[in-house]
């Protein structure tokens, strides 16, 4: 079946390290976006791409970097300059059938000890 | 600036009643609206969505209902189950810009 596929589910990092959260499509989406969502909170935008080898900041881009060298991948890695890392962390691709539906992941938590 | 903690606005249903959540929105320029729900250490899940030419779209036991004038949106359960608990969140969207979310409305079902 397609879909989209977020590792490791649950992730602890010492203060200082990076991090990276791997996110996997086989929808043959061409848009993937990261978002970070807080207890209790909504989604907010890390970074999105909508092509390969291209991507934009989001809303809260600092601390956090992005790579698409495939249509297929998007990963996100959350460097120890992000001050406040631990949050659940989704990921989306976009199927572009005329409205705004964005498929999510199951998302990665990210807990810094 | 963020409110860490901040709890979302709850809505608290008997099992069998409709549900009402609302939202509302920004841009007046927004194409889509799209409602989506999340369960508890979940990704969201797409639920419906309604162009902005429309006022109104049903789905199976789900109206999303659109009134532009005021920028509001809301979503309708009908016969809301115990599997329907979860937090709902709007969102907007216009042209080729990412989605936009709302704050979210945690539903509680009573059984």
């Amino acid at each position: 079946d397609g879909g989209i596929t977020q590792s490791p589910k649950y992730l602890f990092r010492k203060e200082g390290q990076n991090v990276t959260l791997s996110c996997e499509q086989n929808l043959n989406h061409d848009a993937m976006y990261w978002y970070r969502q807080d207890p209790g909170q909504g989604l907010r935008l890390i970074y999105y791409s909508q092509i390969v080898n291209d991507f934009q900041k989001g809303d809260i881009a600092e601390g956090y970097s992005v790579s698409r060298e495939k249509k297929e991948s998007f990963p996100l890695t959350v460097t120890s300059a992000q001050k406040n890392p631990t949050a659940f962390y989704l990921c989306a691709s976009f199927r572009d059938r005329g409205t705004g539906e964005l498929f999510f992941g199951e998302g990665s938590r990210l807990t810094v000890l | 600036g963020e409110s860490v903690g901040l709890h979302l606005p709850t809505l608290s249903v008997q099992e069998g009643d409709n549900s009402i959540i609302n939202c509302a929105y920004s841009n007046s320029a927004s194409d889509y609206f799209i409602w989506y729900k999340q369960e508890s250490g979940k990704g969201p899940q797409f639920i419906i969505d309604i162009r902005s030419n429309m006022d109104k779209r049903q789905g199976q036991r789900v109206t999303v209902l659109l009134n532009k004038t005021v920028k509001h949106l809301s979503l309708q359960i009908a016969a809301t189950q115990p599997g329907d608990s979860a937090v709902y969140f709007c969102a907007e969207k216009k042209g080729n810009t990412p989605l936009v979310f709302g704050k979210g409305t945690r539903l509680s079902v009573i059984a």
